[in-house]
């Protein structure tokens, strides 16, 4: 069955960086759009970045562009999200999803459980 | 890059029908059929429940039905039932540029 486990969250503070990972299982991993969606407390969902299957094709929210980098191992399975320049307003559950198409976004039928990124000093 | 708009929230009674709209543009919503919607308990991951404006998965009920107009969608939930009292998000493909956006999300109470 699917399976997407984040890892690499935790604290950090106001200017650092830290990097998420999301292992992927069950599925062909390298033939699929994925996606980093943040939800902060108490606040909705917000789409902050896509990969086509290929990692060529990169796609960032505003609130982003600049200070994170989406990247995927095809070899490996997994996909990563490298996040600098941290602020407050980026505390966070980040979850990865599976996208049902190749190069655009259709719809995610599968979630991660979600990992907390908190920054605070 | 500003969220589709849905109503903060919604209710009604066991056995009711409720409906949650998704506005956006003709650059999202109004411009493509990948218009999806998620159901969200409280510290758990969202749960799709509709794809493409109106397809259901095999895992929701036959009660959650999709539609759209123009720049806007809608998510009907009929025969309304306890468990149904969550969150809803809509989301959208919205080009190469923005990507993807989300609703601004709805609580739906059973009263």
């Amino acid at each position: 069955q699917v399976q997407l486990v984040e890892s690499g969250g935790g604290v950090v503070q106001p200017g650092g960086s830290l990097r998420l990972s999301c292992a992927a299982s069950g599925f062909t991993f390298s033939s699929y759009v994925m996606h980093w969606v943040r939800q902060a407390p108490g606040k909705g969902l917000e789409w902050v970045t896509s990969i086509g299957f290929d990692g060529r094709n990169k796609y960032y929210a505003d609130s982003v562009r600049g200070r994170f980098t989406i990247s995927r191992d095809n070899s490996k399975n997994t996909l990563y999200l490298q996040m600098n320049s941290l602020r407050a307003e980026d505390t966070a559950v980040y979850y990865c999803a599976k996208d049902r198409c190749r190069s655009i976004s259709c719809y995610s039928a599968y979630w991660g459980q979600g990992t907390l990124v908190t920054v605070s000093s | 890059q500003s969220a589709l708009t849905q109503p903060r929230s919604v209710s009604g009674s066991p056995g009711q029908s409720v409906t949650i709209s998704c506005a956006g543009t003709r650059s999202d919503v109004g411009g493509y059929n990948y218009v999806s919607w998620y159901q969200q308990h409280p510290g758990k991951a969202p749960k799709l429940m509709i794809f493409d404006v109106s397809k259901r998965p095999s895992w929701a009920p036959d009660r959650f039905s999709g539609s759209k107009s123009g720049n806007r969608a809608s998510l009907t939930i009929s025969g309304l039932q306890a468990e149904d009292e969550a969150d809803y998000y809509c989301c959208s493909y919205a080009g190469n540029y923005t990507f993807e956006i989300f609703g601004t999300g709805t609580k739906v109470t059973v009263l």
